[in-house]
């Protein structure tokens, strides 16, 4: 499985932008990247995804790089809520293999 | 729609105790998964189930079993609980897609003394 890397922590200033970066270089044709996060005491949500084109949802972007190592999520205007784990993971949609491989992700601090 | 709801939300156990955790999902999803998360760590996967009438392990089924009763319900049992353990356990369900958006439940803290 292909894997990603991702910064520990990052700290970002209410109402400004996030840049989330998250490299996966042995990324294959047919993975998908995905990005998940999870707040305090609670379980994963679901984010965002893409596989080549930059992508845009109301809760982030997501932009992809053109040879595809890597990708950042986006959020525009960072709340207090925001403050989470951020996930990044790839998933394969070419296989069978039903299974999301999870690193340790970033936690992003948000600061009043 | 409740989503993924996960009973009970705490649980605390003597070693060698057995207990079933569950899980259900109203939004008929094909896929349903248990995951445990120990503190500081990723998800990691017990069991999934692609679909209703299957079964198959994931990264660290040792010591666990499951059963998808039906297309909604899926419990994660363990026989003989041990200190090792104590985590935080998810379950999740996704359609069976391609892009196979996961969706979570709020989990269940355990604690094996």
């Amino acid at each position: 499985d292909a894997k990603t890397t991702q910064p520990n922590s990052m700290e970002s200033n209410e109402e400004e932008p996030v840049h989330l970066p998250c490299n996966h270089s042995t990324i294959s044709g047919t993975d998908y990247i995905h990005w998940y996060r999870q707040l305090p005491s609670q379980g994963p949500e679901y984010v965002i995804h893409g596989l080549t084109s930059n992508v845009n949802n109301r809760m982030a972007s997501l932009a992809i790089a053109e040879d595809r190592k890597s990708s950042t999520l986006i959020l525009h205007r960072a709340t207090l809520r925001d403050a989470a784990v951020y996930y990044c993971i790839l998933r394969d949609i070419a296989g069978n293999n039903r299974k999301l491989i999870w690193g340790l992700g970033t936690s992003l601090a948000v600061n009043p | 729609n409740a989503g993924v709801t996960q009973t009970p939300k705490f649980q605390v156990l003597k070693t060698g105790q057995s207990m079933t955790l569950q899980c259900a999902q109203d939004m008929n999803h094909n896929s349903m998964y248990w995951y445990r998360q120990d503190p500081g760590m990723g998800l990691r996967l017990i069991y999934y189930s692609a679909s209703e009438g299957t079964t198959d392990k994931g990264e660290v089924p040792n010591g666990y079993n499951v059963s998808r009763l039906n297309k909604r319900e899926f419990s994660l049992r363990l026989e003989s609980a041990a200190p090792s353990q104590t985590s935080v356990y998810f379950c999740a369900s996704s359609e069976m897609h391609s892009t196979d958006t996961q969706y979570f439940g709020p989990g269940t803290r355990l604690t094996v003394l």
